[in-house]
Order: C-alpha cells, then structure tokens, then sequence
C-alpha cells in the first residue's frame, strides 16, 4: 500500500470554477501537509503549509486537514488557466525529515 | 536571490555508463534532499545532508548509487554503472532548517538505453 494515495487525473474545469483536490494517507504520524504546483519541465513550488488538522487559507487557495479520516484537501476559487499545472500534495511526520509525496493531479483550466 | 540550480537538465546515456548529477543549493542552506521521479510514480525520497553529513540516506535504492557534499555547499549524485530503471527525473531541494519548507530546483532528467 503507498503511504499516500492521490487521483491522477486529468482534471479538466472551466475558467472560473472551484477546484477541489484530494489525498489520502496511511500513517498516521504525519502532522506537516504541504501541497505543491509543478508547472511542466519544472520544479515543484509550495503552495501551502499545514500542520495537523485544520484549515488554512492563501488568496484563492484553501488547505484543508481532516486527521481522523486521514484525508486533506486542496480547494481553488475562481480558477485561472494559469493554474493549470500539476498540483503534489507532501506530508511528513514530527520526527522525521523525509516528505512523502502523491503522485500528482493535473489540471487543465479551459479558458 | 539564485534559487536551487541542477546540472545536467537531461542526461542521455547507455546502460553501464556513469553520470553524475550536480546541485547548487540556495546559499546558506545547509539542508540538502535529492528526491526522484521514476515514471508514473510518485516523487520519492533519496536522501538529506545537512552541511556535508549524511543525515539519512534510507531512500538510497543500492550501492550503484553515491552522493556526496564536500565542503557543505553543492552536491553530486553518482549512478554507476546506471540500468534501465534508473530512468527518471531526480529532484534537488534545500531548506534553510531542519523539518522547513523545500525549495525545489526544475530536476535532472536522466534516461539510461
């Protein structure tokens, strides 16, 4: 079993409509969940930064945190075609330094 | 501010022959991951210096596989002799502290024929 599971997609929305992303996990030591944007033939760059359960909000970006469904989500409003990219959610433990990634959604944004 | 810079972007070489992966991580890092993408698989870990030791280097899949930091500033990444699988895209990052954020440089392609 991966430690972290995640939809490949593709992901195809229209310009302006909300985007909801999604991971699941195993462990449930890990307590930091990122999430990355990696446009094509680049690296990966943090979007957002969570730890433990909860929300978080960034401009149109919200991270969600559910701990004991061992689920987090990535939610974007009013989505652009420059957010067309694929998007990496990460997760590591307290005593550990490793990031376990998924393997990637990509989105298309249609204009 | 340069941000984390590899070198090769894309290596193309034989089964058998040797390549090196070079990073330069953003100054005054001292933490520095490589992490890889074989294809269609998620990005996984390699290993973690910080400043020239190796902090843990579990992800390391065999000994045809060598990193090193002199000096505590750039690293390299050896695969000798390399096999088909090695394949991939090998990912540098650096952070400015134990458990931060990783900075993330675009990734050496390798292909092994």
């Amino acid at each position: 079993q991966k430690e972290v599971e995640q939809d490949p997609g593709p992901l195809s929305v229209p310009e302006g409509a909300i985007v909801s992303l999604n991971c699941t996990y195993s462990n449930s030591a890990f307590q930091y969940f990122m999430w990355y944007r990696q446009y094509s033939r680049k690296g990966p760059e943090l979007l957002m930064y969570t730890y433990s359960s909860g929300n978080k909000e960034d401009g149109r970006f919200t991270a969600q945190v559910d701990k004991s469904s061992k689920y987090i989500s990535l939610f974007i409003r009013d989505s652009q075609p420059s957010d067309s990219a694929t998007y990496l959610c990460a997760m590591r433990g307290d005593n550990f330094n490793k990031f376990y990634f998924g393997s990637g959604t990509k989105l298309n944004v249609k204009p | 501010e340069a941000g984390v810079t590899q070198f090769p972007s894309h290596s193309v070489i034989e089964k058998g022959q040797t390549v090196t992966l070079r990073c330069d991580p953003i100054s005054g890092h001292d933490n520095l991951y490589w992490y890889r993408r074989v294809m269609g698989k998620e990005i996984k870990f390699l290993l973690h210096f910080v400043k020239e030791s190796k902090q843990d280097e579990s992800g390391m899949p065999n000994n045809r596989f060598l990193a090193e930091r002199t000096g505590g500033t750039y690293s390299t990444l050896k695969v000798q002799p390399a096999e088909l699988e090695d394949s991939g895209v090998y990912f540098c990052a650096s952070s400015p502290r134990a458990f931060g954020e990783l900075f993330f440089g675009e990734g050496s392609r390798l292909t092994v024929l």
